[in-house]
């Protein structure tokens, strides 16, 4: 298994501005995936981000609203940009294992206002 | 990955097996069954997966039918901690993503 913290684990952020979220692993791991949870909504897949590569958005994200970044095999971003209360979500990183199992942070909880 | 159904809710008491079912009836061969849960507040924890076998660890029993069009996710003793979101996923390994349903609210009473 793997070991997953994100920063921060909470926050509360004006409307117009941005936010980064950092998620890192205690192993290195290929894959490595973003997730947006709106309240009381079931998890939606941002995108795949693979070190050494530009990530791979699902429809309805975008990069320039969502740009992620995979500096190493052990870390990601994914910044929130120019945000709007529509924003207000969970957002969780998470990671391949062995069998494909997938291990997920804790989540940060954002809120817009 | 295929579409998966699951209930919407369920109850079970303390101590006694939960069992949630999930139909995936258009299941392709190469795509596995996950499940994971989610307790309030919390990312999701994996808990299981197999292919055509049923398969059991620490945490819970996975029983899939013969022709895997459906499966039933087996908690032995339910405590209160149980209380949680289960998503049944069908993954497809090839395809290297998630696709998570609404899952089913499983609420362990006393």
């Amino acid at each position: 298994s793997a070991v997953i913290s994100q920063k921060p684990s909470r926050d509360i952020c004006q409307r117009g501005t941005s936010l980064t979220i950092q998620c890192q692993v205690d192993s290195q791991v290929t894959m490595m995936f973003w997730y947006r949870q709106q309240p009381g909504q079931s998890l939606t897949l941002i995108a795949t981000a693979n070190q050494g590569s530009e990530a791979t958005y699902e429809s309805g994200f975008v990069i320039d609203k969502f740009p992620i970044s995979r500096p190493n095999l052990t870390f990601s971003t994914l910044t929130v940009s120019n945000m709007s209360p529509e924003d207000s979500s969970i957002y969780l990183c998470s990671v391949s294992g062995q069998g494909y199992e997938q291990y997920f942070g804790p989540g940060t909880r954002l809120t817009v206002t | 990955d295929a579409k998966t159904t699951q209930p919407t809710s369920m109850d079970c008491a303390e101590g006694r097996a939960a069992n949630l079912p999930c139909n995936h009836s258009t299941i392709s061969g190469n795509e596995y069954v996950y499940w994971y849960r989610q307790i309030h507040s919390q990312g999701p924890q994996y808990i299981i997966h197999g292919l055509k076998n049923n398969e059991t660890n620490e945490m819970a029993s996975l029983i899939i039918t013969e022709d895997r069009k459906s499966s039933t996710l087996i908690l032995p003793h339910a405590t209160l901690r149980d209380t949680a979101v289960y998503y049944c996923i069908a993954y497809n390994t090839n395809a290297g993503k998630s696709t998570f349903g609404d899952g089913t609210t499983l609420t362990v009473k006393p």
